[in-house]
């Protein structure tokens, strides 16, 4: 079955430790997505990446960081620059929509990867 | 820049009795509008979508919204709630107009939908 596949569910880091959250899809979908999630916030974007080898900052970008080396990974690397990295993080992908309004294109989620920071 | 406001942190109802979950927009362009549901530590589901067309959207789990552009509204109904409704909705807008590239969504603060029995 095609999905997302997001890697671990559950992470605690230390203090000043970089931590990398692993997020793998089998869509064949050209664009890539990180949001974090806190309670009665929503979701926010940290990165977004629209083809290999490219990607832009989302609203929240700072202490944060990412790579698009392979269509099918798109890596978030959570810095010690991260001043309150504890939360619910969410990959997703979409294909690129087409030029005009020809319809939105539905991100799919994966299952996300709690981190807490001890 | 896009953004949406859900009216409720938190809903409670009875069982059987109407869902009827608060979205309101803004957008300088005509909006793509989303419902997503999220199941404890689960990642998000869509509900249903509108673009264009017919302003009445039907989704998945009997769930119903209407676009209202006088009103800048894309609440989320169910005529009969169900145990297994309860769960966390998020009302999403999209982030383009007319330029080719990634879909990126701006997301409400999410209602928790409670069922009572």
């Amino acid at each position: 079955d095609g999905g997302i596949t997001q890697s671990p569910k559950y992470l605690f880091r230390k203090e000043g430790q970089n931590v990398t959250l692993s997020c793998e899809q089998n869509l064949n979908h050209d664009a890539m997505y990180w949001y974090r999630q806190d309670p009665g916030q929503g979701l926010r974007l940290i990165y977004y990446s629209q083809i290999v080898n490219d990607f832009q900052k989302g609203d929240i970008a700072e202490g944060y960081s990412v790579s698009r080396e392979k269509k099918e990974s798109f890596p978030l690397t959570v810095t010690s620059a991260q001043k309150n990295p504890t939360a619910f993080y969410l990959c997703a992908s979409s294909i690129r929509r087409g030029r005009g309004r020809t319809g939105a294109n539905v991100l799919t989620f994966g299952a996300g990867s709690r981190l807490t920071v001890l | 820049a896009q953004s949406v406001t859900q009216l409720g942190s938190h809903v409670s109802v009875s069982e059987g009795a109407l869902v009827l979950l608060r979205c309101n927009y803004s957008s300088s362009v005509p909006p793509y509008l989303f419902w997503y549901v999220q199941y404890p530590n689960q990642g998000l589901q869509l509900l249903l979508k509108y673009t264009t067309g017919a302003t009445l959207v039907k989704g998945i789990n009997g769930f119903e919204a209407e676009f209202k552009k006088s009103e800048t509204s894309f609440h989320l109904t169910k005529p009969s709630a169900h145990m297994s409704d309860a769960a966390e909705y998020f009302c999403a807008v999209s982030d383009l107009g007319i330029v080719q590239g990634a879909q990126k969504l701006v997301f409400g603060q999410g209602t928790r939908l409670t069922i009572n029995p």
